[in-house]
Formats: structure tokens, C-alpha cells, sequence
């Protein structure tokens, strides 16, 4: 079946430790977004790919980067985890402009633990 | 700016029972595209359903129906039959039709009582 995978599920790291995490598709979609989510909270954007071209929010902070070398695969690189940046972090896909679409496909996302 | 509000922060139903969650949104645009999204206690977000703002019918999905009302720009979800798969987090979502974000509303948490 067709779908958004990330990986790993789970992820420890140690304060200051760089860490990645990773998403991949079997959608073919061109737009990739990269969402952080605290408990009880709605999903924040922090960026999205359309294609090669990539969008930051104003206020995703700098230690947040991606990459995207192609069009199934999307990292999320955090620099300098602090304490605060202990969430889900949710990888979701979509293709815009087909008119029987627009909604997001979500991968099950990676819980992140910083200690 | 466009905006999403859900303001049930809590809701529960009884097993079998109707429930309808609100969501409001503010835009200027004329066509956009609404959603809600389930997201149980495992995590996964889901699609429940979909509305594209220049249909006036309003979508249906089994049990899950929406109550759309555009000038009021009211986006109500309606679960019938509430089954205990159903309690989950629910984010009324909203997108420009031409632009690639989604804006998702706070959420509201359904509970389904046995």
C-alpha cells in the first residue's frame, strides 16, 4: 500500500546531540511537509518542500533544518536538541492542484525524547 | 490571515449517540477546501472527511457528515452512531486552494462513554 513512513518511531537523544529523522513516501507527491506536535496540541508547521523548493515558517527556530534529495525522502536535522524540543514529530504529504485532493497524508510520526 | 477555531476543548458522547463537534474559520477567500482530521491515542492522523467550499451539498463519509454553512463560515462535524473507535483528538483543518499550508484549529478531544 501506498504510504507516508518515518522512521525510527521512537527517538532518544541527549541535549545538544544532533539528531535526524527521517521520512519517506510511496505517494509520488510533490509537496512534503515536516509538523512538530506537543501533547495535546494541533501539529505546527515548521516547514514544507514543494518539488526541490523548500518553505520555512518565520518562526521555526534555526536549529531546525531539512533536506530533500529527492522526491521520496525528507530529513528533518535538529543542530542543538534542547529540552523544549521534545515532541512528535509528524512527516505528512500531499499533491496539490489534482482536483479530487488536498488533504494531507500523514505518516504515524517519531516521538522525540531529549535527556 | 486565515484562522481555525474549535472551541470544544472536551466533548463526550454515549455509545450509539450523535455528537457534533464545531469548528469556525475566518478568510477572505471565496474557494478554499475544509477538513477534519481524527488522530487517536496511537497518533496517526487521519482524513475523516472533506469539503470543497463551492459545493453547497455538504459531504458525507458513513457515519461522519458535515454541516457547512459558508457565509457563516461554519464547518460543524456530525458522528453518528458513536462507536468507541470513534473518541480520538479532531482537528478541523482549513487550505487555500492554490497554496500548499494547512491551518489546523486547536483540536477538540471526543470521549465515548461505554
Amino acid at each position: 500500500d501506498a504510504m507516508v513512513i518515518q522512521n525510527p518511531r521512537y527517538q532518544v537523544t541527549q541535549f545538544g546531540k544532533p539528531v535526524t529523522l527521517s521520512c519517506s513516501q510511496t505517494l509520488n507527491h510533490n509537496v512534503m511537509y515536516w509538523y512538530q506536535q506537543k501533547s495535546s496540541q494541533a501539529p505546527k508547521l515548521l516547514f514544507h518542500y514543494y518539488d526541490k523548493d523548500f518553505n520555512n515558517e518565520a518562526d521555526t527556530p534555526d536549529n531546525f533544518q531539512s533536506r530533500r534529495p529527492n522526491t521520496s525522502f525528507c530529513f528533518l536535522d535538529i543542530r542543538s536538541p534542547g529540552l523544549g524540543d521534545a515532541a512528535m514529530y509528524l512527516c505528512a504529504t500531499s499533491r496539490p492542484h489534482v482536483a479530487d485532493s488536498y488533504e494531507q497524508y500523514f505518516g504515524p510520526g517519531t516521538r522525540l525524547t531529549v535527556t | 490571515a486565515q484562522t481555525v477555531t474549535q472551541s470544544q476543548p472536551e466533548m463526550s458522547v454515549q455509545e450509539a449517540e450523535t455528537v457534533t463537534l464545531s469548528c469556525t474559520y475566518d478568510t477572505s477567500e471565496s474557494d478554499y477546501y475544509l477538513f477534519w482530521y481524527k488522530q487517536p491515542p496511537s497518533r496517526q492522523m487521519i482524513l475523516v472527511i472533506r469539503q470543497e467550499a463551492y459545493k453547497q451539498q455538504n459531504a458525507t463519509e458513513n457515519r461522519f457528515s458535515v454541516n457547512f454553512q459558508k457565509a457563516a463560515k461554519s464547518f460543524s462535524l456530525k458522528i453518528s452512531d458513536s462507536q468507541l473507535g470513534d473518541a480520538a483528538m479532531y482537528f478541523c483543518a482549513y487550505r487555500r486552494t492554490s497554496y500548499d499550508k494547512v491551518i489546523f484549529g486547536p483540536g477538540t478531544s471526543l470521549s465515548v462513554i461505554p
